[in-house]
């Protein structure tokens, strides 16, 4: 079962471009890294994931180096609305494996 | 379509009391997801059920039952509530069993108070 770390919290500012990474060290052949928003009170909402090099859609991008051991997400120009906590995960669907959500990273931004 | 959608919103139990929490999709996915999330704390899987008619245990099993009514509800009872099972309660919903390539969809949830 691959284990995340992820920074408790980050602060930054309206405008600036945040990159929030996890370690996986432990990632497997086919696993997938996938990353999740969630605001108070609701439940966390899908927002990117990947297998390798970069994806991306409209609101982030996920940045994975060629030995998988990290991941990057990057939300560009932020805004306050993008305080919220983020989840890495790291599974292949094989049964609970990729279903650990951990703390997550406290992303705090500010006017 | 409504998404992934659970009842009750709130319920406040005493201690032995027993209630069965609800949870529908309307996307024809096949598998489903109980979550408990604490406060400052991740979510912690308690049940799954990767396609209908089955069911596997997750974190945090105990003190908890689940029932795959069918493809569409998957239910999560506690038969005798304790304080320690005061939480919010996710749902989710995914097409194929998630951790793989398939995103999950999450409830608004459902928070518990167990006296």
């Amino acid at each position: 079962l691959a284990k995340t770390t992820q920074p408790i919290s980050m602060d930054s500012y309206e405008g600036q471009e945040v990159n929030i990474t996890c370690s996986h060290n432990n990632i497997a052949t086919n696993d997938y890294i996938t990353w999740y928003q969630q605001f108070p009170s609701q439940g966390p909402r899908f927002i990117i994931q990947g297998y390798k090099t970069k994806v991306t859609n409209e609101v982030a991008s996920l940045f994975i180096p060629a030995d998988r051991k990290s991941s990057t997400l990057s939300l560009p120009r932020v805004s306050l609305s993008d305080t919220a906590v983020y989840y890495c995960l790291v599974g292949a669907g094989g049964g609970a494996d990729g279903l650990t959500f951990g703390k997550g990273t406290h992303l705090i931004i500010q006017p | 379509n409504a998404g992934v959608t659970q009842t009750p919103k709130f319920q406040v139990l005493k201690t032995g009391q027993s209630m069965t929490l609800q949870c529908a999709q309307d996307m024809n996915h096949n598998s489903m997801y109980w979550y408990r999330q604490d406060p400052g704390m991740g979510l912690r899987l308690i049940y799954y059920s990767a396609s209908e008619g089955t069911t596997d245990k997750g974190e945090v099993p105990n003190g908890y039952n689940v029932s795959r009514l069918n493809k569409r509800e998957f239910s999560l009872r506690l038969e005798s509530a304790a304080p320690s099972q005061t939480s919010v309660y996710f749902c989710a919903s995914s097409a194929g069993l998630a951790g793989g390539n398939n995103e999950q969809f999450f409830g608004p949830g459902t928070r518990l108070t167990v006296l």
